[in-house]
């Protein structure tokens, strides 16, 4: 069965650190989301992309993020300048008829010192 | 406000014994509705949606839901529990037209022998 998959499952960084977080989304999929789940909080979505653009983003998605798909399969998200409160577990997510119905990730847990 | 409540944090339950998970929201409109589950390391799995039609639905894993309009809710349950369906569940919705989901906090199931 067709899966999403993230690279790393566990990174830790620097304050102030670039880190780039991947995600090989389920091949036939056209809509992509990024969400993530601070230890003991909800599930918050990031930010949604499709047809090559972001579609919707989050308050929480500001300026030191960014997504990208740089090739046909992989889905990336970029924090620019890792912050203390950036440590959480990010999900990437896709979804094949952007109805709702998506299919997540196992997720990378992000741990910023 | 817009909101989705799982009134219950944590629920314990016996093997063989009957699982019941509250689920309501609060929106203009009715959403679509899902449940995901999350097991100890792993990502969310989708186990059921709701987005019209019968108002109970199967899902995998031996799990059904309820739709009740009158009482905004979406009732996840099981019959009868297995030891492996101890993890943490998330009710979820989407508003139609904007496909990012909205999670509740999420009801932890522990399975006791």
């Amino acid at each position: 069965e067709p899966e999403v998959t993230q690279t790393p499952s566990h990174q830790v960084t620097q304050m102030g650190q670039e880190v780039i977080l991947r995600c090989v989304p389920i091949s036939n999929h056209l809509y992509f989301y990024w969400y993530r789940q601070i230890l003991g909080q909800k599930v918050e979505f990031l930010v949604s992309f499709y047809n090559n653009e972001i579609s919707e983003k989050s308050e929480i998605f500001d300026d030191q993020f960014s997504v990208e798909r740089p090739d046909g399969s992989n889905f990336t998200l970029k924090i620019r300048s890792t912050k203390l409160e950036d440590s959480a577990m990010y999900f990437c997510a896709s979804s094949a008829a952007g109805d709702g119905t998506q299919y997540f990730g196992p997720g990378t847990r992000l741990t910023v010192t | 406000a817009q909101s989705v409540t799982q009134p219950d944090i944590h629920i314990t339950v016996s093997e063989g014994a009957s699982l019941e998970l509250r689920c309501n929201y609060s929106y203009g409109a009715t959403p679509y509705l899902f449940w995901y589950v999350q097991s100890p390391g792993q990502g969310l799995q989708l186990l059921l949606k709701y987005f019209s039609g019968d108002t109970l639905v199967q899902g995998i894993k031996g799990f059904e839901a309820e739709f009740k309009r009158s009482q905004s809710s979406f009732n996840l349950r099981k019959p009868s529990v297995h030891w492996s369906d101890a993890a943490e569940y998330f009710c979820a919705v989407v508003l139609i037209n904007d496909y990012k989901l909205s999670f509740g906090a999420g009801t932890t199931v522990t399975v006791r022998a």
